[in-house]
């Protein structure tokens, strides 16, 4: 069964600090690995997307990395921010690229960002 | 949120009524998408379509109902056979129905309507 894994599933940390958001999946085929950032009660923002060959990618003070030997990613975000509090969310789409691909959404990890 | 709107922001439903969310874009985008949140779940997919006249079941699609008569626009339909419609609901779109299959294609997200039946 096609699963994404993510923990904690809360986090709460002081403004200023750093953290890091785990993903596990089990998929197959996998295509690409997305972290998406959703604030209470609005839509999902992307932030990055990871195909199998790349192993880290940044997108400002967000930089997430991807073993897909061990088909995990994380999401660590430096100096945080009192606005990065939201719930992270783990995607992982799944399938060879045609039309009957897949994504498969994590529950995400709610981070409060506590002055 | 991209170019995609949704209303309204809050729905509020009798039991037996039939409701149609709306979602709307300026993207372009060739595919669109409608998902459900519910607490400590994953997005599910209800519907999608990759092109105009033309859409698919996601996963949920029992007790909804969705058309694509315009590019820009794809409307949901939350009937009375769905049994438990609240939740939030989600648009996207993404610029072909490769977002959906996989490839680089990001889907941009509307800022959602919460259904709740009363």
């Amino acid at each position: 069964k096609n699963q994404v894994e993510q923990s904690p599933q809360s986090l709460i940390i002081l403004e200023g600090k750093n953290c890091t958001l785990q993903c596990n999946y089990t998929v197959s085929p996998f295509s690409n690995l997305r972290w998406y950032k959703q604030d209470t009660g609005r839509g999902p923002v992307s932030l990055t997307i990871m195909t199998f060959s790349e192993n880290t990618k940044s997108n400002g003070r967000y930089t997430a990395t991807l073993d897909a030997d061990t088909k995990q990613s994380s999401l660590h975000i430096t100096a945080s921010q009192l606005s990065d509090s939201a719930s992270y969310i783990c995607v992982v789409s799944v399938g060879n690229g045609g039309a009957t691909n897949k994504l498969i959404f994590g529950t995400g990890t709610l981070l409060a960002v506590q002055p | 949120d991209g170019g995609i709107t949704q209303s309204p922001k809050y729905l509020f439903r009798k039991e037996g009524q039939n409701v149609t969310l709306s979602c709307e874009q300026n993207l372009n985008h060739d595919a669109m998408y409608w998902y459900r949140q519910d607490p400590g779940q994953g997005l599910r997919l209800i519907y999608y379509s990759q092109i105009v006249n033309d859409f698919q079941k996601g996963d949920i699609a029992e007790g909804y109902s969705v058309s694509r008569e315009k590019k820009e626009s794809f409307p949901l339909t939350v009937t009375s056979a769905q049994k438990n419609p609240t939740a939030f609901y989600l648009c996207a779109s993404s610029m072909s129905g490769r977002g959906l299959a996989g490839g680089r294609d990001e889907q941009f997200f509307g800022p959602g309507t919460r259904l709740t039946v009363l």
